[in-house]
């Protein structure tokens, strides 16, 4: 199966929240990672988070990270329609910095 | 500052022929990473390089494909004798050597590659 799973897509209203589930199955990442791809574009660094951190929030955004479960989520509260791109989730093993990938959530935002 | 630029931005070739994509990192970065994306899936590492130096090559296939990152100049990956299988969009990735090993990866626009 895949290191990182993601479900790949999600369908909600302008002005609702967003939640991006993604599962994992290295036990030993170190960074797990949220990217941002607008159609046409390569992917932006949304946030990241630390291993031995358990929540992340930058404004709109939430990160929660269950190390025991290897679940990692993004909520993105009051979802606009510019909110509407491809997320991917990663992690980064010890040991190497170099992302693995899952195959991207589409994220579609209904006004 | 400019950010990570790929070219061809779209680039179509017949099978057997060579492909040829080109990435500048952002200015300061010296640390290089190739991804492909094939249709309905996701980014699959090819390759990381440093100038002049090939780190990790464990995504490159065995044949056909081959990446540079010389002293002066853009990173190259050449794919010889392309397949339709290898239709995708490749892309490329930069960081300095400080963020490098946090993984935060600056990413182009990617070039895609269609084989008739």
């Amino acid at each position: 199966g895949e290191d990182v799973e993601q479900s790949l897509f999600l369908s909600v209203r302008e002005g609702d929240s967003s939640v991006i589930n993604c599962t994992y199955t290295d036990s030993s990442s170190t960074y797990l990672y949220w990217y941002k791809q607008e159609p046409g574009a390569g992917l932006q660094l949304l946030t990241y988070i630390f291993s031995n951190m358990d929540m992340k929030q930058d404004q709109r955004l939430t990160v929660l990270l269950n190390k025991k479960d290897k679940h990692l989520s993004l909520r993105i509260a009051d979802t606009q329609t510019g909110d509407s791109a491809i997320y991917f989730c990663a992690e980064s093993p010890g040991g190497s910095y170099i992302p693995t990938f899952g195959r991207g959530t589409s994220l579609i935002v209904h006004p | 500052n400019a950010g990570v630029m790929q070219n061809p931005r779209h680039l179509v070739r017949r099978r057997g022929q060579e492909a040829r994509l080109r990435c500048s990192p952002m200015k300061g970065h010296s640390h290089v990473y190739w991804y492909r994306q094939l249709p309905e899936e996701g980014l699959k590492f090819m390759v990381y390089l440093q100038k002049e130096n090939i780190i990790d090559e464990s995504g490159m296939p065995k044949e056909r494909f081959s990446a540079e990152f010389p002293k002066e100049g853009p990173s190259i990956l050449r794919i010889q004798q392309v397949v339709r299988g290898d239709s995708a969009a490749y892309f490329c990735a930069s960081s300095p050597p400080r963020q490098a090993y946090t993984g935060e990866l600056f990413f182009g626009e990617g070039s895609r590659l269609t084989v008739l």
